[in-house]
């Protein structure tokens, strides 16, 4: 696909059970981004991937949120014992490097509920 | 404090209106500055994109960055009901480094 496409698109999860959250970036970008989005907030980074390397991860909230892009495309988040206040839209962006300006294109974004 | 404020708003204005987005930061290693639209239930879309200090236009949008002031704007002329959308303002450091969004200011055009 032309886009960043991320799946589901929707996620209803008990509280304690492990969900994992999908994202294809487009194809060729080198860096991928997860925000996590709060209702009525903007998105706060999580971790950011450039290829298989995990470079920064300083966002995960607690060691309960892994993210892993084993072959430096398709990248999975994966969130263990979901608590309540895990409930967010949670937001894939790749780019390119493109000289002095790069963009980051988003995905629709997964919608975690946890009840 | 937040390194990045903006105000939430909803903004409400009739169509043809000029709309002023405002955002203020703390941060002075931030020197890339963008503005993006995020309609309800989809990802947010670049609208605007500054490096450093200065004045861009694109069609009805103008962004502006005042790093004395640490204040970037976005201005929409003749506001159209398709503008209707959260605008959230994002800064780095660097040129591929992560975003640091505003909370994101709710606006709605109306006919």
């Amino acid at each position: 696909g032309a886009g960043v496409s991320q799946s589901p698109r929707y996620k209803v999860a008990k509280r304690g059970q492990d969900v994992a959250l999908r994202c294809d970036p487009i194809s060729g970008h080198v860096s991928l981004f997860w925000y996590q989005q709060a209702l009525g907030q903007g998105p706060e980074f999580l971790t950011y991937f450039q290829n298989e390397a995990q470079l920064d991860k300083s966002g995960l909230p607690s060691d309960r949120f892994f993210a892993e892009r084993p072959e430096g495309s398709v990248s999975t988040l994966k969130i263990q014992r979901t608590q309540q206040e895990d409930s967010a839209v949670y937001l894939c962006a790749s780019s390119i490097p493109q000289g002095a300006r790069t963009e980051a294109f988003f995905g629709q974004g997964t919608r975690l509920t946890v009840v | 404090q937040k390194e990045v404020e903006q105000d939430p708003g909803p903004l409400s204005v009739p169509e043809g209106a000029i709309v002023s987005l405002n955002c203020t930061y703390s941060n002075s290693a931030f020197q890339y500055f963008m503005w993006y639209r995020q309609y309800s239930r989809k990802g947010p879309e670049l609208l605007m994109y500054t490096y450093s200090s200065g004045n861009k236009e694109d069609g009805r949008f103008t962004a502006q960055v005042d790093k004395s002031s640490k204040y970037i704007s976005l201005f929409i002329r003749d506001s159209q009901p398709s503008d209707s959308a959260t605008y959230l303002c994002a800064m780095s450091a660097g040129n591929t480094d992560k975003l640091i969004f505003g909370t994101g200011t709710r606006l709605q055009v109306f006919p």
